[in-house]
């Protein structure tokens, strides 16, 4: 069973600041990973997903995968406290209809 | 556009009591459907998915079921509720499997006494 974990587990940062959001997965075999943004009581909305190794960059939001090394990164640059929510990290195990979520990081951006 | 329903918002229920969460999709036709469920402050954890009408996948097992009756409905029940039921529930679709959006419901709210 493909096992995701996200690191960190919460952040606090400063308004402007860059963030950067950690996820490792174990099958090699994953296909697509995505990284979602969840705000309380809400469900969760896709921001940027990729397949193939290197990184990919929409937006504020810039993604970077090592299949070798089985990790994903997100990256958000000049962050807005509208940032503020739990980031969660899933990765669809090899092109079915699962998909298998991290823990998720718990951001907060300060004004 | 396409909309997503959950229903009900939020219940609170006996445990051994019966469930029944509803969910529906308007305006794509043959989505895949998924029902989530996530603890407070746990993980998101998928447990069904169905990609045609009358067929269900279970992906992880807590003594619930789920139902598609109509392409564009997605039921998750259960005869006997436990405690360790509480939680959000929460319905998606997508336009395929593998690497498909996956677009998520407000979701449902039950706590269990």
């Amino acid at each position: 069973q493909e096992k995701v974990q996200q690191s960190p587990e919460s952040l606090i940062v400063p308004e402007g600041a860059m963030v950067s959001l950690n996820c490792s997965f174990s099958d090699s075999a994953s296909q697509s990973i995505w990284w979602y943004q969840q705000h309380p009581g809400k469900g969760p909305k896709a921001l940027i997903s990729i397949f193939s190794n290197g990184n990919k960059k929409e937006g504020r939001l810039t993604v970077y995968l090592n299949r070798a090394s089985l990790h994903v990164s997100l990256h958000i640059k000049d962050s807005q406290p509208s940032d503020s929510a739990v980031y969660l990290c899933a990765v669809n195990q090899g092109g079915s209809a699962k998909l298998i979520f991290g823990e998720g990081t718990k951001l907060t951006v300060s004004s | 556009a396409q909309t997503i329903h959950q229903w009900p918002v939020a219940e609170i229920k006996a445990v051994g009591s019966p469930l029944s969460l509803g969910c529906t999709i308007k305006g794509k036709s043959s989505p895949n459907l998924y029902w989530y469920w996530q603890a407070t402050g746990g993980t998101l954890q998928q447990l069904f998915y169905s990609i045609t009408v009358g067929q269900v996948e279970s992906v992880v097992q807590l003594n619930l079921s789920a139902s598609r009756p109509k392409d564009d409905q997605f039921i998750l029940s259960t005869e006997k509720l436990l405690l360790s039921h509480s939680g959000f529930y929460l319905c998606a679709w997508s336009l395929g499997t593998g690497g498909h959006e996956q677009y998520f419901g407000p979701g449902t709210r039950l706590t269990v006494l």
